[in-house]
């Protein structure tokens, strides 16, 4: 099993441009989420989703899309790469369940650099 | 406001010491508390899970203890080795369902 595969692994954007980190699993998990991780302040929750077709916003949704067409994949899109986007962007995913009750697993990161 | 707060200066510590991290909380009433563990250039990966009505949880050289009335989480390495050095993450059930909210994380570093 190669668990939660995030790509690409590296991106430099120009601010403006749209883009779309793409996120898979192979573990048939129900449960996936997108985070990002900046300097001092921890991951914080963009969005999430409870299974395929279902999605929410997490604590910091403005920017991003997501959509979960089929339970491996979930991308996330920037819409119109700003700066304040330069961060650390992890995918992770679990079983059914409440996610506070179930570990998260997640994948190496996407680190952004807009410009 | 609601927070999560680890120690954000490194922890230094000898190897064979026992190595102790805090995870404190606001204004949060979780159910279930997480410990991570993250390498640089890498993802979190998952350590331990505690429960509300558990007051502590053992794996091998690591314990965590969950105290809701100091809203309080320790999570301690003995017998620490430096392959032990990594930033430790807790996390909780936050607001929502589905929501888990991760502290800043406290870099633990143990030397020969």
């Amino acid at each position: 099993n190669a668990g939660v595969t995030q790509t690409p692994k590296f991106q430099v954007l120009k601010t403006g441009q749209s883009m779309t980190l793409q996120c898979a699993q192979d573990m048939n998990h129900e449960y996936m989420s997108w985070y990002r991780q900046d300097p001092g302040m921890g991951l914080r929750l963009i969005h999430y989703s409870v299974g395929a077709g279902i999605t929410d916003q997490g604590e910091v949704p403005n920017g991003y899309n997501v959509s979960r067409s089929t339970t491996e994949d979930f991308p996330l899109r920037l819409l119109s790469a700003a700066p304040s986007q330069t961060s650390v962007y992890f995918c992770a995913s679990s079983p059914r369940g409440q996610a506070g009750n179930q570990p998260q697993h997640f994948g190496d990161g996407t680190r952004l650099s807009i410009l | 406001s609601q927070k999560i707060e680890q120690n954000s200066e490194a922890l230094n510590i000898q190897e064979g010491k026992t190595a102790t991290l805090t995870c404190n909380y606001t204004n949060y009433s979780p159910a279930y508390l997480q410990w991570y563990r993250q390498d640089p250039g890498r993802g979190p990966v998952f350590l331990l899970l505690i429960r509300e009505n558990e007051k502590e949880k053992r794996k091998e050289r690591l314990k965590v203890t969950f105290d809701t009335t100091l809203k309080q989480s320790l999570f301690h390495i003995t017998a620490s080795q430096p392959a032990d050095s990594a930033t430790y993450l807790c996390a909780l059930d936050g607001t929502g369902f589905q929501k888990l909210v991760f502290g800043t994380g406290t870099r633990l570093l143990v030397s020969p």
